[in-house]
Formats: structure tokens, sequence, C-alpha cells
């Protein structure tokens, strides 16, 4: 069965401060991992990567997929207190199941102004 | 707005009631996903359309869950004889092949409480 872990579940920060999120997974027949941003509402899209080794940049926050060791990596720099959210990642299976999506927990980011 | 639609937001239920939620997606994406979301879970896979045909149904989808996308446009997910355990954020999303990535996008989602 696909697995998604993240950690830390929980992060408090004050702002300015940079945080690393990190995902690892386990996955039949891997296609893609993506990163979702979750505030009182639906997810929005962050990043979808599928190489290894190529940083996906959008603004502060950027993203790295290692395929060898299974992981992921969100950074967000010089945070601010619109960044407080839950920051999901989610994987992508290939092959019949194509297009399915498996969440990890989330990461809930709390930063203080 | 042209994002994907969810009616209706918010329903309170008795158990053993049935209930129907609607999701729109954006025009003309081929794929439409539910997923449910329960308190401090990440989404949970349910099933999902290309077109009008279900492609896959997850295990979790009992025989008291139905979806339909009849036209391959919108979708209805039903629910028969709630019980409590289905309290949940129903969650649709929709996505399309363009430039070769299935990026999904999610609709608001529709609380459901079962009291």
């Amino acid at each position: 069965e696909d697995k998604v872990v993240q950690s830390p579940l929980s992060l408090v920060v004050h702002e300015g401060d940079t945080v690393t999120l990190n995902c690892s997974y386990e996955v039949t027949n891997f296609r893609s991992l993506l990163w979702y941003k979750q505030e009182k509402k639906a997810p929005t899209f962050l990043f979808m990567l599928t190489s290894s080794g190529i940083e996906k940049k959008s603004g502060r926050l950027s993203s790295i997929l290692d395929k060898k060791e299974l992981f992921s990596i969100l950074n967000i720099t010089a945070t601010q207190t619109g960044d407080s959210a839950v920051y999901l990642c989610a994987v992508e299976a290939g092959g019949t199941s194509y297009g399915k999506l498996t969440f990890g927990q989330g990461t809930i980011l709390t930063v203080h102004p | 707005d042209t994002g994907v639609s969810q009616n209706p937001r918010h329903k309170i239920t008795k158990r053993g009631q049935n209930v129907t939620f609607r999701c729109d997606p954006i025009s003309e994406h081929n794929r439409l996903y539910w997923y449910r979301q329960t308190l401090g879970q990440g989404p949970e896979f349910l099933t999902y359309f290309q077109n009008e045909a279900q492609l896959e149904k997850s295990r979790l989808l009992s025989d008291r869950f139905s979806a339909e996308r009849p036209k391959g446009s919108f979708s209805t997910l039903e629910i028969q004889r709630t019980e409590q355990g289905d309290s949940a954020m129903y969650l649709c999303a929709s996505s399309s092949r363009d430039r070769g990535s299935y990026e999904q996008y999610f609709g608001p989602g529709t609380r459901l409480t079962v009291t």
C-alpha cells in the first residue's frame, strides 16, 4: 500500500525564520510528488516534482525531490504570518492508478509575528 | 469564478439519512476525483472519473457510497444510511492533461456532520 509520511507534524516559528518540511514516501510505480498548502479551506497547489535533483521555486518557497532516497523537502525562507497553514505532501502513482493521490498527514506550520 | 465548485458547503444530517453532494469541475477538465478528509489527517482518496467512466474506487468506499458523473461534467457523491463515522470534509478535485501533467485543483469541500 502506498504511504506518505511527513515530519515534523507541527512547527512553530517566528516571522523571518526559515523552515524545512520533510516528506518521505513509499509508492508502487511513482509518477510525481505534489505539495499543497491548506488553510481553513481546500488545498491549494504549490509544486509538482517528477525529476530528482531539480529544484522548483516560487517566491520564498522551494522544493526538491530525491527519488533514490524517496523523499522531498519544502523550504520556506523569511516566513510570514500568512504562511501559517497545513502543508500537505502527496504522491501520484503511475500505471493503472495514475492520477490517484496518496496524502501524508500534513505539517501544521504556525508563524508568530 | 472558474474554479472547482461544490454544493452544499455544509450538511448536517441525522444518522440513517441519505445525503448527496455535487461537484462541478473546472470546465473541460476530463478527470474528477473525490477525497475525504477528517480532522488532523490528509485527504484520503475515494474514487475518480475520467470523463464519465469511474476508473477506480478505494476500498474505503463501502457499498453505502456511490458516485456518478453521468455526462462527464459534474459529479455527485451519495452516501446512504449515514453513520457518525461518515462525518468529514468531502473534497472534489479536477485535472486535465495540460502540458503532460495532471495537477489536481481542489474545490472548497462539503463538510458533513452526522448527528
